[in-house]
């Protein structure tokens, strides 16, 4: 079957622009992920989506961020204005279902540099 | 709030040594630990994964324990190659399904 597919792979923008990040999960897969994974750490959830809900975005700053799966498919990740602790690699993932715990597939992720 | 501490950092062994990764959680109510491995510049992939209701799985040169009293899990692998060079994540489930990932351990395998 095919992976989690994100776009673009890499992403250099200055501080205060604004960005746009793109998945497509698995093909039946409810329950998308994004996270961001600073350099050295662990990813960290960003937003959980079930089907086109959101379940979690506790973690989210939504003062610049925002996401969306208006279809229940496809996602989007906004960052407006970017700063640049903001520089990290933005990964997606999906699962299953989130009813209990299941493997999470990741995407290859967008890497983000701001200067 | 709730987290994963995952030790060492880095690990770095011979060829064919064993390596072991731990990792304590703190929310008696996880029940879901996954490791993942990823390479430099790749995406994150599941090795292997426990359930609370298991102490102990293998899968050929990888295993890991789960101890749910003292809230511990880690991996084992044995025989290590050259090829298992990478970052590995430990992970527990907050709340059922949302993961936390500890901060990784980068394992160096020498020829």
């Amino acid at each position: 079957e095919a992976g989690v597919a994100q776009s673009p792979r890499y992403k250099i923008i200055e501080k205060r622009q604004s960005v746009a990040f793109w998945c497509n999960p698995i093909s039946g897969h409810a329950t998308l992920y994004w996270y961001q994974q600073i350099l050295g750490q662990g990813p960290k959830l960003l937003i959980q989506f079930q089907n086109n809900g959101v379940v979690d975005d506790s973690q989210l700053p939504k003062d610049r961020f925002s996401a969306e799966r208006l279809k229940g498919v496809d996602s989007t990740l906004k960052i407006q204005p970017a700063k640049l602790e903001d520089s990290a690699v933005y990964l997606c993932a999906s699962s299953p279902t989130s009813v209990q715990p299941y493997e999470q597939y990741f995407g290859p992720g967008t890497r983000l540099t701001v200067t | 709030g709730e987290n994963v501490e995952q030790h060492p950092s880095t690990l770095s062994v011979q060829e064919g040594d064993s390596a072991v990764i731990k990792c304590t959680y703190s929310d008696s109510a996880s029940n879901y630990f996954p490791w993942y491995k990823q390479e430099l510049g790749k995406r994150p992939q599941l090795i292997i994964d426990i359930r609370s209701n298991v102490g102990e799985k293998k899968d050929q040169r990888i295993a890991v324990t789960l101890n749910k009293t003292a809230k511990h899990f880690s991996l084992h692998i044995t025989e290590t190659q050259p090829e298992d060079s990478a970052v590995y994540f430990c992970a527990a489930t907050l709340n059922t399904d949302k993961l936390i990932f500890g901060t990784g351990t980068r394992l160096q395998v020498f020829p």
